[in-house]
């Protein structure tokens, strides 16, 4: 069963443009965490938030966690070529998670 | 530098053919995973581990089996390919249970069944 679901499918940018990915889940959680998967490759871990956390940086990026609204946004600042890829979501509970469709983002030069 | 390696990046198999698909870790993980990504699908888990010997279904356990006799190695078994089975297998570990922890991921293995 899936739990996060990502928004947009699918995203645009140029170079030096901020993108915005949105991430809604179903149930309560205990983490909720970000990766990026480069075109078929395998996923890579960007971030985790807790659920008792409302926000966290890293570098380039911004996450957001809102239990409430049971939703998440990863910001991702002056972006570049090579952010090309897609973005997943994934919610945490017991060392597995459960992860959405992605957002695939093009980041054009 | 942490490490997950799966066999194969790519393998070609028949219909009705046994297929093992081998993952290693080298982090002394205690999890580890085995998930299929299609596309609209996103990622599905289909079984995973939390200790040796020990195995647990995921969201989609039909038509496969997993072996775990080693702490860092995690078989994923195609008991008969199908077609539907085409797809990209990726295997994961991580850390502990409890809370949930970062997941690293192989690079996948992309499965055709013909």
């Amino acid at each position: 069963s899936q739990q996060g679901e990502e928004d947009p499918q699918a995203l645009s940018i140029q170079e030096g443009e901020n993108a915005t990915m949105n991430c809604s889940y179903k149930t309560s959680i205990n983490n909720l965490q970000w990766y990026r998967q480069n075109s078929g490759r395998g996923l890579v871990h960007l971030i985790l938030i807790r659920s008792n956390e409302r926000e966290k940086h890293s570098g380039r990026l911004r996450v957001t966690l809102d239990t409430s609204k049971k939703s998440s946004s990863l910001l991702i600042t002056a972006s570049r070529a090579a952010d090309t890829a897609s973005y997943f979501c994934a919610t945490g509970s017991a060392g597995k998670s459960t992860f959405g469709d992605g957002t695939t983002l093009t980041v054009k030069p | 530098d942490v490490k997950v390696t799966q066999s194969s990046r790519y393998l070609v198999k028949r219909t009705g053919e046994k297929v093992f698909l081998e993952c290693v870790q080298d982090m002394d993980h205690e999890n580890m995973f085995w998930y299929r990504q299609d596309p609209g699908l996103g990622l599905r888990l289909i079984y995973f581990s939390y200790d040796v010997k020990m195995k647990e279904k995921g969201d989609i356990p039909e038509g496969y089996s997993v072996s775990r006799e080693k702490k860092e190695r995690f078989s994923l078994i195609l008991e008969s390919a199908s077609t539907n089975q085409t797809s990209m297998y990726l295997c994961a570990s991580s850390a502990a249970r409890g809370l949930g922890t970062e997941a690293f991921f192989g690079q996948g293995t992309r499965l055709t069944v013909v």
